[in-house]
């Protein structure tokens, strides 16, 4: 089974400063791999996605993240971070084409992210 | 622009009672789910109907239903409310199975 590990629970950040939140997956072959990010209260929106291709990636909010298949790791990186970024993001991961009960995504646990002024 | 739209957003349940929650995609959408957000779990799969007329068990069914009433909709039902349901609910949808999932605003259930 695929299974979504975040290292990390909370980060702080002072605002400015650059970001790294960090992804591990298990899955035998290559998955499709998402971030989201939820605010309080709020569902989940989708940062950026990876299907195939070039292994960098490029996602709205000003969020990237790259592809690392001999790390299995997909780390979602942002260059300078606003006091807005403050909030919870879970990477996750689905088998490509779905089928024999591997449907929907696999959820990391979330990291939250804290943003010091 | 609705998306996913999610009712009730709050619901207090007694042990016992039963209740469904009603999901709504207007995306055109095959593919639906339902996930339970827990704190310091992430979110879990619950059931999934990969097209309409079809549903599947997820990671965490016990306890519950689903009925994919036609392309649009998706419930999730409880037919005796524990207090271990005590969740955030989410309903998603996606174009295909297995690719990115829209999200409605949740559910926030409480038993008591």
């Amino acid at each position: 089974a695929q299974s979504v590990t975040q290292p990390d629970i909370h980060i702080t950040v002072s605002e400015g400063a650059s970001l790294e939140l960090r992804c591990n997956y298990s899955y035998g072959a290559t998955p499709y791999l998402f971030w989201y990010v939820q605010s309080p209260g709020q569902g989940l929106q989708l940062l950026l996605k990876y299907f195939s291709g070039d292994t960098l990636v490029q996602g709205i909010k000003g969020f990237e993240a790259e592809f690392k298949r001999s790390q299995s790791s997909f780390n979602l990186r942002k260059p300078s971070v606003h006091w807005s970024d403050a909030a919870e993001y879970f990477c996750a991961v689905a088998q490509p084409g779905g089928g024999g009960g591997a449907d929907g995504l696999t959820f990391g646990k979330g990291t939250h992210l804290i943003i010091q002024p | 622009n609705a998306g996913v739209t999610q009712t009730p957003k709050f619901q207090v349940l007694k042990t016992g009672q039963s209740m469904t929650l009603q999901c709504a995609q207007d995306m055109n959408h095959n593919s639906m789910y339902w996930y339970r957000q827990d704190p310091g779990m992430g979110l879990r799969l619950i059931y999934y109907s990969a097209s309409e007329g079809t549903t599947d068990k997820g990671e965490v069914p016990n306890g519950y239903n689903v009925s994919r009433l036609n392309k649009r909709e998706f419930s999730l039902r409880l037919e005796s409310a524990a207090p271990s349901q005590t969740s955030v609910y989410f309903c998603a949808s996606s174009p295909t199975r297995s690719t990115e999932a829209f999200f409605g605003q949740g559910t926030r259930l409480t038993v008591v």
